[in-house]
């Protein structure tokens, strides 16, 4: 198995233009998961879809943040106007069903807003 | 609100020095407590879930262990390659489904 799989690896852009990252979670995983992660707030939860479903969006910072998953291998987070405090590693994770399972995290998409 | 405080934010050994990592937790109904490893450059990758007080589980040198209140990831003879940064996090009745709130982390340095 491949993992889950996140692209692009590095992301540079300018203040106002719109950023998509892309992720490709493990076959039979019905869950995943949007993290952001910076030195100042940890990670953060910024959205989680459950069969393909959106269940809790509570975590998008604001309307500029939007998430998709149009069917079960894939999702994506867009930004769009970015701004420079966009600026983080964004994690994308999937899991099985149940509590037990620990969740699979990608390798991420570091994203630098300039 | 759900918290999750881990310390300490640094922790340097030298190899072998055994110690241990802190996580204290504020949730209402704890449903799982879950460890995590983080190499630079990397996702944090699974290491333990821990469902109840008094509940342990044993990796290699890790050994986690959970109170009614924190946890603690023990770190027994550790080697250069345990140098990581180490997450916990939780998921409550606060939380829709498994979603997880994080701490932190401590990040571990180990020296030969």
């Amino acid at each position: 198995d491949a993992g889950v799989i996140q692209s692009p690896r590095h992301e540079v852009t300018e203040m106002g233009q719109e950023v998509t990252l892309r992720c490709k979670p493990i076959s039979g995983h019905d869950y995943l998961f949007w993290y952001r992660q910076t030195m100042m707030r940890g990670l953060e939860l910024l959205i989680y879809f459950n069969n393909n479903v959106p269940i809790d969006d509570s975590g998008m910072p604001e309307d500029r943040f939007s998430a998709k998953m149009p069917n079960a291998s894939f999702s994506t987070l867009k930004i769009q106007p970015s701004e420079p405090r966009d600026s983080a590693v964004y994690f994308c994770a999937s899991s099985p069903p149940g509590r037990r399972y620990g969740y699979t995290f990608g390798s991420g998409t570091r994203l630098t807003v300039v | 609100e759900d918290q999750v405080t881990q310390s300490p934010e640094a922790l340097r050994l030298q190899e072998g020095e055994s110690s241990s990592l802190n996580c204290s937790y504020t949730v209402s109904g704890l449903r799982g407590l879950f460890w995590y490893r983080q190499d630079p450059g990397k996702g944090p990758e699974f290491l333990f879930t821990l469902y109840s007080a008094g509940e342990e589980k044993e990796k290699e040198r890790l050994k986690a262990t959970l109170t009614k209140k924190e946890s603690f990831l023990h770190i027994t003879a550790p080697k250069p390659e345990d140098s990581a940064t180490y997450l916990c996090a939780v998921n409550s009745a606060n939380q829709a489904g498994t979603a997880l709130i994080f701490g932190k982390g401590t990040t571990l340095s180990v020296s030969s």
